[in-house]
């Protein structure tokens, strides 16, 4: 019973190409996020989105695109990779979006591991 | 400028003893929380604790506790009885409009 499912775990691929990362969450929960931990281990926030609606976009190339086809989903896709996109990348639930409101425990998937070659 | 800041790359605590990690944080938010997150070699995240910002009392869980000053703008985390497997990263983080973190500290718990 998987809270946060992310696939694929391990994801390998040549520069240039373009790949996606699927993430699904079974808590009901509305708010979604995708975080990036590079190599020194440093996680930041990528976007959120809210019962299918773009929250939160960091100042991220607009090579990722995030894509939500119901509240229980949100994928993200990167098209024409490179080098620096290798890291692993978290996809995130909670229950409501803190704005001024009560912030909820973020659950994490377990990460997927991009490797760009 | 970072928000969150954990000044202690790595920490070593022999099993049972108490380990504290240290972290200072900055926002303009009078309304906010904060949380340790801990990230084992499986690189799972799990919620370890959370403090909310207008609860003056310390959060506990179980062998975890938090030293939250607001008016220093610092979060501690304290480990007591030690257990192998609290070994580690631990990551400060706060949430005011979004989630931050710090840049983790590595602790080792040694047998």
């Amino acid at each position: 019973d998987t809270a946060v499912s992310q696939t694929p775990k391990y994801l390998v691929t040549q520069m240039g190409n373009d790949k996606s990362i699927k993430c699904e969450q079974n808590l009901g929960h509305d708010t979604m996020y995708w975080y990036k931990q590079d190599s020194k281990k440093f996680l930041k926030i990528m976007f959120s989105y809210n019962n299918k609606e773009l929250i939160i976009n960091e100042t991220v190339p607009n090579r990722f695109s995030p894509k939500s086809p119901d509240k229980a989903h949100l994928n993200l896709h990167i098209n024409s990779l490179e080098l620096g996109d290798s890291a692993v990348y978290f996809c995130a639930s909670s229950q409501v979006l803190v704005a001024g409101l009560d912030a909820d425990e973020q659950f994490f998937g377990p990460g997927t591991r991009l490797t760009v070659l | 400028a970072q928000t969150v800041t954990q000044s202690q790359p790595e920490m070593s605590v022999q099993e049972a003893e108490t380990v504290t990690l240290s972290c200072t944080y900055d926002t303009s938010e009078n309304n906010y929380y904060l949380f340790w997150y801990k990230q084992p070699p499986s690189r799972q995240m799990i919620l370890v604790i959370r403090q909310e910002a207008y609860k003056q009392q310390n959060a506990t869980e179980n062998r975890f506790s938090v030293n939250f000053q607001k008016a220093a703008k610092s979060f501690s985390l304290k480990i007591s009885d030690s257990q192998l497997g609290d070994t580690a990263m631990y990551f400060c983080a706060i949430n005011d409009y979004k989630l931050s973190f710090g840049a983790g500290t590595t602790v080792t718990v040694r047998a």
